[in-house]
């Protein structure tokens, strides 16, 4: 059965360092996703990206977040300057389509700034 | 934008009791529920969902019901069994592409 893959499983940055988290999504999905879990908490949308472009995003996602699409293949959420508060669990997803359609999550990336 | 409000954080049965997890929403343009089941450690796995033109979805022990008028769905499931303890959270979707989830509720099944 297809599935998102996310690499790396666990990434550990100083805070003010860079991170870039890669996602490949199922192949014939068109629609990607990143989510964030702080540890204990719900999930929380950040962005939406279809047709090489942001479709929605959320507060979350400000000045210091860009996410890419640099190949066919690979859908990368970068964070220019890490702080504390940006340690947590973050999810990829894809979709086959637009609105009503099943999201598939990938494992994840835990994500640790210190 | 869309709020989803999720009851109760923490909810414990007996194996083969029946477990109720309730969600309101706020955003009356919302018109796909999806209900997520998240194991310790692992990503979120989709178990059932209901679109707004349905009031009732069943699969197996697990269903679904949504009263669009009240702004409320809610997760049932029935003859509960250990494995079925995890993290379950609802979610819907609001604009084209924004899923936002409720704050998850531990289920936990007692032998």
């Amino acid at each position: 059965e297809p599935e998102v893959t996310q690499t790396p499983s666990h990434q550990v940055t100083q805070m003010g360092q860079e991170v870039i988290l890669r996602c490949v999504p199922i192949s014939n999905h068109l629609y990607f996703y990143w989510y964030r879990q702080i540890l204990g908490q719900k999930v929380e949308f950040l962005v939406s990206f279809y047709n090489n472009e942001i479709s929605e995003k959320s507060e979350i996602f400000d000045d210091q977040f860009s996410v890419e699409r640099p190949d066919g293949s690979n859908f990368t959420l970068k964070i220019r300057s890490t702080k504390l508060e940006d340690s947590a669990m973050y999810f990829c997803a894809s979709s086959a389509g637009l609105l009503n359609t099943e999201a598939f999550f990938g494992q994840g990336t835990r994500l640790t700034v210190v | 934008g869309e709020n989803v409000e999720q009851h109760p954080s923490t909810l414990s049965v007996q194996e083969g009791d029946s477990a109720v997890i309730k969600c309101t929403y706020s955003d009356s343009a919302s018109n796909y529920f999806p209900w997520y089941k998240q194991e310790l450690g692992k990503r979120p796995q989709l178990i059932i969902d209901i679109r707004s033109n349905v009031g009732e979805k069943k699969d197996q022990r697990i269903a679904v019901t949504l009263n669009k008028t009240a702004k409320h769905f809610s997760l049932h499931i029935t003859e509960t069994q250990p494995e079925d303890s995890a993290v379950y959270f609802c979610a819907a979707l609001s604009g084209y592409s924004t899923l936002t989830f409720g704050k998850g509720t531990m289920l936990l099944v007692s032998p």
